[in-house]
């Protein structure tokens, strides 16, 4: 039982590059979370999957998109990749919406 | 709008020196207040989750209790495998947005041996 999983764990890009990051989870979680960390900001979230095939938008949307390719994958991807994107972005999962969120291993990027 | 503030923002403890986190909160309809624990370069780890006033939680010598407007995490006799961020966030009844959890900014806890 590997709970939440990310990948990549680093990845480094140019200014308008493109890439998609992955969270898979095997708890038979409905619902899923993608999140960014940056200093002095705490976690905030970016979107979020209710159920399957549906998502959301979070707190910072603006510059993603996801999808939930099923129950247990829910990627993340940045289509033209800017600098204020640089950050360490973080996958959870909860049994439902209303119950407690646990957290992959994050992934931190960079970008140029 | 939600809120949480943790504080301090740092504390550094000797080994053995008992001290309490604090996270002050305000919130349209409480539903749930968690408290994670983060080491450096891992994702949140999940230490508790407190509902209502009055409820206490202990884990290990953690200790977790809830006021209508604040937490606090009690740390007794702290070891250095204790260092970490702790990370306090809530959840609101009202929030149709997935139940989304707003996060504070943490408090870095530093235990010295």
């Amino acid at each position: 039982n590997a709970g939440v999983t990310q990948t990549p764990k680093f990845q480094v890009l140019k200014t308008g590059q493109s890439m998609t990051l992955q969270c898979a989870q095997d708890m038979n979680h409905n619902s899923m979370y993608w999140y960014r960390q940056d200093p002095g900001m705490g976690l905030r979230l970016i979107y979020y999957s209710a159920s399957e095939g549906t998502t959301d938008k979070g707190e910072v949307p603006n510059g993603y998109n996801v999808s939930r390719l099923n129950k247990r994958e829910f990627s993340l991807r940045l289509e033209s990749a800017a600098p204020s994107q640089t950050s360490v972005y973080f996958c959870a999962s909860a049994i439902e919406s209303t119950d407690t969120q646990y957290f992959g291993p994050g992934t931190r990027l960079t970008v140029l | 709008e939600d809120q949480v503030t943790q504080s301090p923002e740092a504390l550094r403890l000797q080994e053995g020196e008992s001290s309490s986190l604090n996270c002050s909160y305000t919130v349209s309809g409480l539903r749930g207040l968690f408290w994670y624990r983060q080491d450096p370069g891992k994702g949140p780890e999940f230490l508790f989750t407190l509902y209502s006033a009055g409820e206490e939680k202990e884990k290990e010598r953690l200790k977790a209790t809830l006021t209508k407007k604040e937490s606090f995490l009690h740390i007794t006799a702290p070891k250095p495998e204790d260092s970490a961020t702790y990370l306090c966030a809530v959840q609101a009844w009202w929030d149709n947005a997935g139940n989304m959890l707003t996060f504070g900014g943490g408090t870095r806890l530093m235990v010295k041996p």
